[in-house]
Order: C-alpha cells, then sequence, then structure tokens
C-alpha cells in the first residue's frame, strides 16, 4: 500500500522567506502526488497535482513541487512566503488501479506558520 | 462548475445520539469518498463509492457507521449511537471515474463534536 511522510508538524518562516514543506512517499507502482491546503475551518483545495508528465509541477499561489524519484520525494517551495499561506498543508499519494480504488491517502499535516 | 455541497456545517450531539451528514458531489462525478479528519491528523477515507456501489469501506466502523448513495448521486452518512472519540470534521470529495489524473474535489466539511 502507498502512503507519505511529511517531515515537521510544525513550519514557521519568515514573510519574504523561502517555503520549503518536506513530503517523502511510498509506493511500489508510479504515484500520483498531491499537495492540498487547509485554512481553518475549511475544505481541502488542491495546490497542485503530479500525473507523471513534466516532474517539476506549478501550482496556485506560487507554489511548486518536484517529484524526485530517486529520492521518493515531492517537497513543496514557495520563493517568498506571503502572510496569506498560513495554514496546513498535506500531502496526498494514490497510484492507478483499474477497475476501481485510487482513494488518496494523506500525511498528517504541516502547519506553517508566517511571521512578521 | 459548482462544487462539493455538504451540510450540515455543524453538528454537535450527546454520545450515543445519532446523526447524518449529506453530500452533493459534482455534476458527472461518478466517485465519491467519504474522510474523516481528527484535529491534528490527515484525513482518513471512510468509504468509497463509485456510481451507486461500494469500492472500499475497509476503515468504516461498521457497528456505528453507515453510508449510503443512492441513484448514484447524492450520498449519506450516518453515525448511531456516536462516541466522543467520533469529534471530527467529515469530508466528502468527488472524482470523475477511472483515473486520479483529474483528481479530487473536496467539500467544506462537517465539523462533529460529540460530547
Amino acid at each position: 500500500a502507498q502512503s507519505v511522510t511529511q517531515l515537521g508538524s510544525h513550519v514557521s518562516v519568515s514573510e519574504g522567506a523561502l517555503v520549503l514543506l518536506r513530503c517523502n512517499y511510498s509506493s511500489s507502482v508510479p504515484p500520483y502526488l498531491f499537495w492540498y491546503v487547509q485554512y481553518p475551518n475549511q475544505g481541502l483545495q488542491l495546490l497542485l497535482k503530479y500525473t507523471s508528465a513534466a516532474t517539476l509541477v506549478k501550482g496556485i499561489n506560487g507554489f511548486e513541487a518536484e517529484f524526485k524519484k530517486s529520492e521518493t520525494s515531492f517537497h513543496l517551495t514557495k520563493p517568498s512566503a506571503h502572510m496569506s499561506d498560513a495554514a496546513e498543508y498535506f500531502c496526498a499519494v494514490t497510484v492507478w488501479i483499474t477497475g476501481g480504488g485510487n482513494k488518496l491517502t494523506f500525511g498528517t499535516g504541516t502547519q506553517l506558520k508566517v511571521e512578521l | 462548475e459548482a462544487g462539493v455541497a455538504q451540510s450540515p456545517r455543524y453538528k454537535i450531539i450527546e454520545k450515543r445520539q445519532s446523526v447524518a451528514f449529506w453530500c452533493n458531489p459534482i455534476s458527472g462525478h461518478a466517485t465519491l469518498y467519504w474522510y474523516q479528519q481528527i484535529l491534528g491528523q490527515g484525513p482518513k477515507l471512510l468509504i468509497q463509492f463509485q456510481n451507486n456501489g461500494v469500492v472500499d469501506d475497509s476503515q468504516l466502523p461498521k457497528d456505528r457507521f453507515s453510508a449510503e448513495r443512492l441513484k448514484g448521486v447524492d450520498s449519506t452518512l450516518k453515525i448511531q449511537p456516536a462516541k466522543l472519540e467520533d469529534s471530527a470534521v467529515y469530508l466528502c470529495a468527488s472524482s470523475l471515474v477511472g483515473t486520479p489524473y483529474y483528481g479530487y474535489t473536496f467539500g467544506s466539511g462537517t465539523r462533529l463534536t460529540v460530547v
């Protein structure tokens, strides 16, 4: 079964600094990988997804992630943090299963704090 | 396009009471998921439907939880009787059938508090 591990349950950065949120995956077959953001009392919003096309994926709000098979990683980055980026971020994985399945398996989340 | 609709947004019940949540997926999305998100944790899949058939309910506590998806559109998730540990956000999501390529769309969730 596939899984993801998010390193660091809390990350704090200064406004304008680089954001780096780490995600490592485990999968015996090529994975599909996702990053979601969750603001307080809201649902999950898709930031970006990797679907085996380009390894560098660009998403909304200036975020991007790079799929590195050799490192089994899919880290999320943003060059310059903004106060509005403060939220919880979830990495998730799924695989292609003919005939069904395809459930998303989530990591435990990383709470991003942005300080002035 | 309209998103995934869920109701109610909030619910407070006493333990041993019953509760039901409703979800209306995006039109045309054949696959529907219910996730449970306990505070401080990532969402965990409870049940997955494809049209009105169950694909995966391996993590659904079947002694107290039940779910149905009539006519392959709307879905309801029920808890009876509720326990304190059921306090969580219940998220509904939908996707096009057959491939994760197009992603998954989540509703805003129902926050359940059991007291």
